[in-house]
Parts: C-alpha cells; structure tokens; sequence
C-alpha cells in the first residue's frame, strides 16, 4: 500500500519558470491538502479539497493554482516561480466521515523545492 | 496573532525528565486536536487525538481545555528517542480546514 506519493523529492527552478508538484494516494480518501514549511512558520495550508472538482483556498493561497479531477490525484501548480516560494511543500490526505477519529492525515514525503 | 501558537523552544531535557507543551489556538470554532511529531523535515507523523476528557497513550498524556482554548503535552520518563518536533494541530469545524502550530523543538540528552 502506497499512502501518498509526492514527485519530486527536489527541484531547483529559475525565476518565471512553472512547474506541477504530483501528489497521488490510493487510499480512496475524499480529502487531499498542500502544505508548505518554512523556518520558524510550521505548516501552512496552501490549498485543499474534500472531493474531484471541489477545491478552496488555505493559509497561502496566492502563486498557486489546483484542481482536482479524480479522487486519487491532486496537483500542485506554481505558474511563474518567484524565490519567496522556495520550501519544503508536503502533500497529505484524509477521511472527510465525521468523528474525530478519522481526521488523521497522511503524509507524503516532501519537495524540496528552491527558486533561484 | 497566529491561529494556533505553541512555544518554539528548543526544550532541552535529560533522559527521564518529564515535560509538557502547551498550544493555543484562537479560532472558538475549532474542532479536532491532535499532535503531530516530526523529524528532521521528515512528513509529519500523528502522535495522538486530544479530547476533553483527556487522553493517555503509554508515556504521553494529552488534555483539551476549551474553555481556555489551549492544548497541552505530557511526556513522562523522556527518551533519547523523543527527540523531535512536536506540532499542534486545529481542524476548524466541517473537517476541512487543518491549521499546524509552528513546533516544539524537544532534545532529548543522555
């Protein structure tokens, strides 16, 4: 069972250029998030979504777009890379049932992502 | 003011040694706690819930005060192997809106 699988474990990117950071689970799960982690700043929530078609913004919206077309997938769009974006980014999901026992996210394991 | 803060540390502590974290959050419509641990920019792993009624798990205690709007840790008898960062975790009513405290550094020394 692979969890959540995030490509690339790194990437360095220039000013301007794009990029799509991959995340993929196979555990059926309705709910799929971005995070990224800086120094000092823990994990902010960039976007997320509870379903294929249905996103909506986080913490730290602004320099990334999403979508969501199927249950298993959920990538990460930067269209034009500025340095202020280098971090790490984490992909999670997980249940969306109700019951604080469910809400337990899965973790992919990180892009390290720097933009020169 | 963050939603959810939590004191950065570093907590340094020798082997043995209990210590606890504190988290608040600001947000009165939050819903679901947890703790989280992470290594080393490893993902973050789930370390446990945390209800009202409070929750132990082995070593590590968690209790939710809503009233005050805090969450704490306990971990009693600290090992080298708890060294880590520890980070509180909001999620808002609906389910859908988690929310990370920047981390408690702990070192665990000998």
């Amino acid at each position: 069972n692979a969890g959540v699988t995030q490509t690339p474990k790194f990437q360095v990117l220039k000013t301007g250029q794009s990029m799509t950071l991959q995340c993929a689970q196979d555990m059926n799960h309705e709910y799929m998030s971005w995070y990224r982690q800086d120094p000092g700043m823990g994990l902010r929530l960039i976007h997320y979504s509870v379903g294929a078609g249905i996103t909506d913004q986080g913490e730290v919206p602004n320099g990334y777009n999403v979508s969501r077309s199927t249950t298993e997938d959920f990538p990460l769009r930067l269209l034009s890379a500025a340095p202020s974006q280098t971090s790490v980014y984490f992909c999670a999901s997980s249940q969306v049932d109700p019951g604080p026992t469910r809400k337990k996210l899965f973790f992919g394991s990180g892009t390290q992502l720097s933009v020169l | 003011r963050k939603e959810v803060e939590q004191d950065p540390g570093p907590f340094n502590v020798p082997e043995g040694a209990t210590v606890a974290f504190n988290c608040t959050y600001s947000n009165s419509a939050s819903q679901s706690f947890f703790w989280y641990r992470q290594d080393c920019r490893k993902e973050p792993k789930l370390l446990m819930s945390v209800y009202s009624s409070g929750n132990e798990d082995g070593r590590f205690t968690a209790q939710l005060n809503r009233a005050s709007q805090y969450i704490s840790l306990l971990i009693r008898d600290s090992k080298l192997s708890d060294s880590a960062t520890y980070l509180c975790v909001v999620i808002y009513t609906g389910g859908f809106k988690t929310i990370f405290g920047a981390g408690t550094r702990l070192f665990v020394k000998a």
